[in-house]
């Protein structure tokens, strides 16, 4: 199974940007990006995902590598809302082993500071 | 829309019981998942399904049952409780839509077993 590598860690301080880097060096050509965040007591939500292009919604913005073996998810300006713990995984599309069985890793935890 | 409902939010077992949690959501999603989380880590996959009548085993599957009957459905048995099984635990849907389909969680059961 494709696995991802991310940080522990990162801090921020508030109303900067922040770039959480994730590494997928076996990714499979039909791995879809996807990245969630989980606040403080709650389930994780959706954040992002891509393919092989930049990705850009209302939350963050997505930069994939052109190899696609590493992505970055960027929050261009962090609040303390943003204090959450993120999680990089892959997602198959096409049937193969990672199509069902998504595996989180232990995510990045942020910190943002005021 | 509901979304993902989990019931019970809370429950405390002695050691050697059972219990089920429930899981429903009302989006017509195929893929349906449950996760723990134990303190400071990250989910870890329990077991998942496809589809109804379709389902296949995560990470850490031992001590724990499921089933499809429905699309909506998608309940976690625990035969016989542990101290082991003292978590969080999530459950999840998705489309499965090619890898896109992003997850939705549900608010989390936290279990306690004595």
């Amino acid at each position: 199974d494709a696995k991802t590598t991310q940080p522990n860690s990162m801090e921020s301080n508030e109303e900067e940007p922040v770039h959480l880097p994730c590494n997928h060096s076996t990714i499979s050509g039909t791995d879809y990006i996807h990245w969630y965040r989980q606040l403080p007591s709650q389930g994780p939500e959706y954040v992002i995902h891509g393919l092989t292009s930049n990705v850009n919604n209302r939350m963050a913005s997505l930069a994939i590598a052109e190899d696609r073996k590493s992505s970055t998810l960027i929050l261009h300006r962090a609040t303390l809302r943003d204090a959450a713990v993120y999680y990089c995984i892959l997602r198959d599309y096409a049937g193969g082993t990672s199509y069902g069985k998504l595996t989180f890793g232990q995510g990045t935890i942020l910190t943002v500071h005021p | 829309n509901a979304g993902v409902t989990q019931t019970p939010k809370f429950q405390v077992l002695k050691t050697g019981q059972s219990m089920t949690l429930q899981c429903a959501q009302d989006m017509n999603h195929e893929y349906m998942s449950w996760y723990r989380q134990d303190p400071g880590m990250g989910l870890r996959l329990i077991h998942y399904s496809v589809g109804a009548g379709i389902t296949d085993q995560g990470e850490v599957p031992n001590g724990y049952n499921v089933s499809r009957s429905t699309t909506e459905d998608f309940p976690l048995r625990l035969l016989s409780a542990a101290p082991s099984q003292t978590s969080v635990y999530f459950c999840a849907s998705s489309y499965l839509g090619f890898g896109t389909g992003e997850l939705f969680f549900g608010e989390g059961s936290r279990l306690t077993v004595l």
